[in-house]
């Protein structure tokens, strides 16, 4: 059953502390994707890597951080740095080669993150 | 800066009837023009999407109408369904300066869709 797993589905966090949202992918895709939603607004991309070992900051990356170790695996860190952190996040993935199906992205189940 | 401009943010219609919603961008680079749909609590998922070689896609009740000229598109729901209510997201490409067959999705604000029994 291939897709993206997102976890955890909600997290709570205190002012001042970072926390990792995990997603990992079995659709063996090289490009992975963060993205923000905020109610009433669009989906604003955070980080994106096309290949392990490389990543690029996307629209909103201040105070975020990303890791890609494995091309299953794109972890996003929410640092204290974020002011407003409190928003749905969601990773997709996509192939990066191949012709047609390179544009479609395919997105997890999402992690509701607030800031308590 | 905002490319892309979507419209209405939300819509009523009762079941059977029509649902429009339009997409309209400055970048003329984009050149793949999807409809992600998202039920409430999900990710988005592609519903529908058009290349600009042709001005018309349809794919069961959903058609994307693309008015290159004009730099926009449309999504259209016809027999609009309760099952059909959720929130549309046009999302164009954009290569960027390489030359690579993949890109990133430029989002709209998306359209809330409710259709009523």
């Amino acid at each position: 059953d291939g897709g993206i797993t997102q976890s955890p589905k909600y997290l709570f966090r205190k002012e001042g502390q970072n926390v990792t949202l995990s997603c990992e992918q079995n659709l063996n895709h090289d490009a992975m994707y963060w993205y923000r939603q905020d109610p009433g607004q669009g989906l604003r991309l955070i980080y994106y890597s096309q290949i392990v070992n490389d990543f690029q900051k996307g629209d909103i990356a201040e105070g975020y951080s990303v890791s890609r170790e494995k091309k299953e695996s794109f972890p996003l860190t929410v640092t204290s740095a974020q002011k407003n952190p409190t928003a749905f996040y969601l990773c997709a993935s996509s192939r990066t080669s191949g012709g047609a199906g390179t544009d479609t992205q395919y997105f997890g189940p999402g992690t509701r993150l607030t800031v308590l | 800066q905002q490319q892309v401009k979507q419209s209405p943010q939300s819509l009523i219609v009762q079941k059977g009837g029509i649902s429009i919603i339009n997409c309209a961008y400055e970048n003329t680079a984009f050149d793949y023009f999807p409809w992600y749909q998202q039920f409430p609590g999900k990710g988005p998922a592609l519903l529908i999407a058009i290349r600009p070689d042709v001005s018309e896609k349809k794919e069961g009740r959903f058609t994307i109408s693309f008015n290159k000229s004009a730099k926009q598109f449309s999504l259209h729901i016809m027999d609009s369904q309760p099952g059909d209510s959720a929130t549309y997201f046009c999302a164009p490409l954009d290569r960027g300066t390489t030359t690579d067959s993949w890109g990133k999705l430029q989002f709209g604000a998306g359209t809330q869709v409710v259709v009523t029994p």
